[in-house]
């Protein structure tokens, strides 16, 4: 079943502005995980935070995690064309591990 | 890390027909992941295969429908059997790397017409 619910479906920003995806999830969860999809290929991962930290970063990327609240969100800062692709929070929940997607944000960053 | 190869990279199919999709990892590894990804949507776990015992499916997939085979810890497939449009999809493999539920990677995917 699906877990996380990305916000928003689409997003659209100029080169070089920083670009925000949020996610929320239902159940309690071991980690809270980030992909990218280019034109619908293999997914590649990004960021991994675990339910006990509040903040990541990786290079242009930063993850918050809001366990109260069930919520993360993901910055890609200056943009670049190369950024555009769908972006999917993924958990693992804490009964058995199990990956599962939300629905994803297509970003689309514009020249 | 792990470098998935998976083919086809897409096929267009008949109705009725069926499709096995092959997944070739370049480590041995315990687990391996079957996903679906209807046209604009998320990805779906149909079933988790591990060697040398009967996959795992999910609710709403069943193995007359999606027979998975696993017979070595590097290599799976999955066929799509008897397809109809309702099929057609991206079919993704992943394999974890690492503690378990922690990092998928994945296949380049398999994008599936069935006309």
């Amino acid at each position: 079943s699906q877990q996380g619910e990305e916000d928003p479906q689409a997003l659209s920003i100029q080169e070089g502005e920083n670009a925000t995806m949020n996610c929320s999830y239902k159940t309690s969860i071991n980690n809270l995980q980030w992909y990218r999809q280019n034109s619908g290929r293999g997914l590649v991962h990004l960021i991994l935070i675990r339910s006990n930290e509040r903040e990541k970063h990786s290079g242009r990327l930063r993850v918050t995690l809001d366990t109260s609240k069930k919520s993360s969100s993901l910055l890609i800062t200056a943009s670049r064309a190369a950024d555009t692709a769908s972006y999917f929070c993924a958990t693992a929940s804490d009964r058995d591990d199990k990956i599962i997607f939300g629905k994803g944000t297509r970003l689309h960053i514009l020249p | 890390s792990a470098v998935i190869s998976q083919k086809p990279s897409r096929d267009i199919c008949q109705r009725g027909t069926s499709l096995t999709i092959q997944c070739q990892v370049d480590s041995q590894v315990t687990m391996m992941f079957w996903y679906r990804q209807q046209p604009g949507q998320s990805l779906t776990l149909i079933a988790t295969a591990n060697q040398g015992s009967e996959a795992t499916y999910e609710s709403g997939f069943v193995i007359d429908k999606f027979p998975i085979s696993r017979p070595n810890l590097t290599f799976s497939t999955l066929t799509v059997s008897n397809m109809s449009p309702e099929d057609s999809s991206i079919y993704l493999c992943s394999v974890e790397v690492g503690r378990e539920g922690e990092k998928l990677f994945f296949g380049s995917g398999t994008q599936l017409s069935v006309l």
